[in-house]
């Protein structure tokens, strides 16, 4: 079974508006990360935000917020004010609490296009 | 000063061929990873280590082989190189924690794109 969800392929958003990238996930763990990062198409990996399963508060950085909906296991990436830059493939992960805590899953990515 | 490094970027080679990906972080971490990114962009873990020690090894075909001579290096060997194995490979590191609620993001490299013709 999928441990990580990501509904939608593609998405699409006006510039300097925000848009939110859906993550869903499945564990048993009570304690656990969940992990959003980006992929530009340079191809790099960088990490955006993180949040903890024990964190009562939602994560933000910057114009990244997190919406953590932890009884119903989702994890919503939201971006304010799109840039054009922020046009990438987006991956939402988890880390589980089993092997020293690092067994990552990531799901299978949200192709963001932000339109002028 | 790069984090996580990779060499080579790119690898082009033909089956059958035994080819080496080499990786190096200066974090200090004690875990480092191998991935691989397919044409859809799935990624999926291949294998763990921590301070040398294998973690987790995903089913991958023993043709793929890691090698960890120390915590600041894992090496992915492959043997007998087959047309499927044509994609993105990742290593990424993190710091080890006790409970998978702390925040220790994987630092990634920049890919090595193999191409087995």
């Amino acid at each position: 079974a999928q441990k990580i969800t990501q509904t939608q392929p593609g998405m699409f958003v006006q510039e300097k508006e925000a848009v939110t990238l859906d993550c869903t996930y499945d564990t048993s763990d009570q304690s656990y990360g969940l992990f959003w990062y980006k992929q530009p198409s340079s191809g790099e990996m960088i990490f955006l935000i993180y949040q903890g399963s024990y964190d009562e508060q939602n994560a933000t950085e910057g114009r990244y917020s997190l919406n953590f909906q932890k009884a119903r296991k989702s994890a919503n990436l939201v971006i304010s004010a799109s840039q054009l830059g922020d046009s990438a493939m987006y991956f939402c992960a988890m880390r589980e609490g089993g092997n020293y805590g690092q067994n990552f899953v990531f799901g299978p990515g949200t192709r963001l296009s932000v339109l002028p | 000063d790069t984090a996580v490094s990779q060499t080579p970027k790119y690898l082009v080679t033909q089956m059958g061929n035994d080819k080496s990906i080499k990786c190096e972080q200066n974090l200090g971490h004690d875990t480092m990873y191998w991935y691989k990114q397919d044409s859809k962009k799935f990624l999926k873990i291949m294998f763990s280590y921590n301070n040398k020690e294998l973690i987790i090894n995903e089913t991958v075909p023993n043709r793929f082989s890691p090698k960890s001579p120390d915590k600041a290096h894992l090496n992915l060997h492959i043997n007998s190189l087959e047309l499927g194995d044509s994609a993105v490979y990742f290593c990424a590191s993190s710091q080890v924690v006790n409970s998978g609620g702390s925040n220790n993001e994987q630092f990634f490299g920049p890919g090595t794109r193999l191409t087995v013709l």
